[in-house]
This record gives structure tokens, C-alpha cells and sequence, in this order.
């Protein structure tokens, strides 16, 4: 099978700081990985496309200098919220597909609270 | 542009009952189609997926779903509900790209005894 793995799977942090999410495609390369965003009750919201060795392609209405993506290896993608304040409290999910059309395996999610 | 419509974020059956979770899609490519269950605070597992193949798809757990290009539906079903099976349903068409998918509003299964 192929497995992501979403590191943390939660996390506390106080307003201001910033929160590093880790994405990793543990069993395939993942030329391309995916970063949603899911409010309580809701449905997932495409942040950003991330793409290995290029930048981040974001979705409309997303601040990319608040969420920064890094894609360093065909493996790893992570998202970092820069000076986190109580209203990016949300759960984090990324994605991986092996190719185009093909389904996106998720990982665990991360819950990110800002107190 | 591509989108997805999930009829009723709600779904309350029986155990043992037929399970029926609406999803309608626009496309304006020919649409590849997947549905994927939640459990709470956990991230997505397929379900099934349909790609062109055959229309019937048969997926894990029992559940299946029809793609009916006629009526642009792509309705996840399952004969007999178990207790295990409530949990948040969302139904996802690829973009256009093929790469990035799009979701549903999503659909809360519950399961009574």
C-alpha cells in the first residue's frame, strides 16, 4: 500500500509562534503533495499544491507568507504557520499521489489549537 | 470547473439497512470520481474510485457506487449498515489537472441499533 504519515498528529501552540507540520510519503516518491484545511463539521479546503523543488501553488485566498510550504525531496513536504493566532485553530491534512488521476493517499491529519 | 454536490449532510439508518450517500458532480473533463470515509480526527481512507473502467465500482467494506454519466451521480450504497460504518462520507472529483481533489460538503453517517 502507500502510506503518509503527518507529523504531528496534534498540537498547542501560543499566539504568535509559529508550528511546523511534516508531511512524508513513506513507501513512494510524491512529485506532488497536497495541504487542506478542514474547519470542525466541514468539508476539506485545498491550501496550497506543493510541488518538489519548485514553489507552492496557493489556492485563492491564502495568505502563502503565513503558511509556508517547503518541498525539499520527493518525500517530504511541510507546512508552516508563522505567527499563529487563535484563528488558524483548524485540522491540517496533506496528501500525496503517486500520478495524475490516480487517488490521494491522506495522512492522519494534525489538529493545530492556538491558545 | 469541476465541483461536487453531496445531497444531505445528514444520514441517519438503521443497522442492517440499506445505506444510500448522494453525490453529484460537475465536470468539464471526463471526471475521475472518489469517495473517501472519515473517522474523528483522523485523516481520509478510499473507498472506492471510479476512472473510466467499469461503471459499477466495488470498493472496501461493502460499499459500492454507480457512475451514471446521464444523470452526473456517482451515489455510494451499501446493502446492510453496521455500527462501524458511521463516520463523515466525502465524495471528490479530480480537477482538471488530474492532480488536486475537489470535495464534497461531506456526509455524517449514523449507524442505530
Amino acid at each position: 500500500g502507500a502510506v503518509v504519515s503527518q507529523h504531528p498528529s496534534w498540537v498547542i501552540c501560543k499566539s504568535g509562534t509559529s508550528v511546523k507540520i511534516e508531511c512524508r510519503s513513506l513507501d513512494f516518491q510524491a512529485t506532488t503533495m497536497f495541504w487542506y484545511r478542514q474547519f470542525p463539521k466541514q468539508s476539506l479546503m485545498l491550501m496550497a499544491t506543493s510541488n518538489e523543488g519548485s514553489k507552492a501553488t496557493y489556492e485563492q485566498g491564502v495568505e502563502k507568507d503565513k503558511f509556508l510550504i517547503n518541498h525539499a525531496s520527493l518525500t517530504l513536504s511541510t507546512l508552516t504557520v508563522t505567527s499563529a493566532h487563535p484563528e488558524d485553530s483548524s485540522f491540517y491534512i496533506c496528501s500525496a499521489q503517486k500520478q495524475k488521476n490516480t487517488e490521494a493517499f491522506f495522512g492522519q491529519g494534525t489538529r493545530l489549537t492556538v491558545v | 470547473a469541476q465541483s461536487v454536490t453531496q445531497l444531505g449532510s445528514h444520514v441517519s439508518v438503521s443497522e442492517g439497512a440499506l445505506v444510500l450517500l448522494r453525490c453529484n458532480y460537475s465536470s468539464s473533463v471526463p471526471p475521475y470520481l472518489f469517495w473517501y470515509v472519515q473517522y474523528p480526527n483522523q485523516g481520509l481512507q478510499l473507498l472506492l474510485k471510479y476512472t473510466s473502467a467499469a461503471t459499477l465500482v466495488k470498493g472496501i467494506n461493502g460499499f459500492e457506487a454507480e457512475f451514471k454519466k446521464s444523470e452526473t451521480s456517482f451515489h455510494l450504497t451499501k446493502p446492510s449498515a453496521h455500527m462501524s460504518d458511521a463516520a463523515e462520507y466525502f465524495c471528490a472529483v479530480s480537477d482538471q489537472a488530474g492532480t488536486a481533489l475537489i470535495f464534497g460538503k461531506g456526509t455524517t453517517l449514523s449507524v442505530s441499533s
